[in-house]
C-alpha cells in the first residue's frame, strides 16, 4: 500500500515555457503532500507543503509565483514550473503521508530546460 | 533551526562486512526517525523507521535510537554491492516537519 505516482518521469522543455508535474496518491487519501527539489549529489530540499483545499506553504527562498502548487483533491497535487529557465533544471520529487509517517515518495521528475 | 547531520562519506566497506551509518539531530521534540536509501537518479525508498529507544531489526538492517544522545544509526550486516547508495536520515515530529540529513554515500566493494 501507500503508493505515490508521479508523472512525467522525465521532461525536456524550452526556456520560457511552463511545465506541470503531477503527484497522485494511488491507494490512500493525502491531505498533505510535500514537494522536494534535488540537485546532483545534493540532499533533498523541501520546496513547499501542499495542503488539500488550501494554499500551499512555501519554504523560505522558494518563489511561489514561479512554482505554482495546486492540491485540488485528496489524491492529486500538481507543481507547475512557470517560465522555466535552465537553472530550474533539477530532480523534483513529491511525497505524501498515509495518515501517519513515514513519507512515501513518488519516483521523481527529471526536468531539463534547454 | 532544526538540523539533521550525517557524515557525507563516502563510506567504503568490503562485501560481507557491517556498514554503520550515523545520524544526529538537534530537535529534542523529534518523535519519529527514518532511514531512506536513494540510488543515483532515483527517489528515496524507505528502509526502516524507529520510534522508541533501542534497536529494531529487519533482515540485514538494524536501526538504533538513543533519544538522550539525539543519535540514530543504521547497521547493514553482510553488506552487498547492491547496498551501494546514499542513505538519508530523516526525523519528524508527529508526522509534521520532516527534516532530512544530507545523506551518507555508501560504497560496498566486491
Amino acid at each position: 500500500g501507500a503508493v505515490v505516482s508521479q508523472h512525467p518521469s522525465r521532461v525536456i522543455c524550452k526556456s520560457g515555457t511552463s511545465v506541470k508535474i503531477e503527484c497522485r496518491s494511488l491507494d490512500f487519501q493525502a491531505t498533505t503532500m510535500f514537494w522536494y527539489r534535488q540537485f546532483p549529489k545534493k540532499s533533498l530540499m523541501l520546496m513547499a507543503t501542499s495542503n488539500e483545499g488550501s494554499k500551499a506553504t512555501y519554504e523560505q527562498g522558494v518563489e511561489k509565483d514561479k512554482f505554482l502548487i495546486n492540491h485540488a483533491s485528496l489524491t492529486l497535487s500538481t507543481l507547475t514550473v512557470t517560465s522555466a529557465h535552465p537553472e530550474d533544471s533539477s530532480f523534483y520529487i513529491c511525497s505524501a503521508i498515509d495518515g501517519t509517517p513515514p513519507l512515501h515518495f513518488g519516483n521523481g521528475t527529471r526536468l531539463t530546460v534547454t | 533551526q532544526k538540523e539533521v547531520e550525517q557524515n557525507s562519506g563516502p563510506l567504503s566497506v568490503p562485501e560481507g562486512a557491517i556498514a554503520s551509518l550515523n545520524c544526529t539531530y538537534s530537535d529534542r521534540g523529534s518523535q519519529s526517525f527514518f532511514w531512506y536509501r536513494q540510488y543515483s537518479g532515483k527517489s528515496p525508498e524507505l528502509i526502516m523507521f524507529i520510534y522508541s529507544n533501542g534497536d529494531k531489526e529487519d533482515g540485514r538492517f538494524t536501526a538504533q535510537l538513543n533519544k538522550a544522545s539525539q543519535y540514530v544509526s543504521l547497521l547493514i550486516r553482510d553488506s552487498q554491492p547492491s547496498d551501494s547508495a546514499t542513505y538519508l536520515c530523516a526525523v519528524s515530529n508527529y508526522g509534521q516537519n520532516f527534516v532530512f540529513g544530507p545523506g551518507t554515500r555508501l560504497s560496498v566493494l566486491p
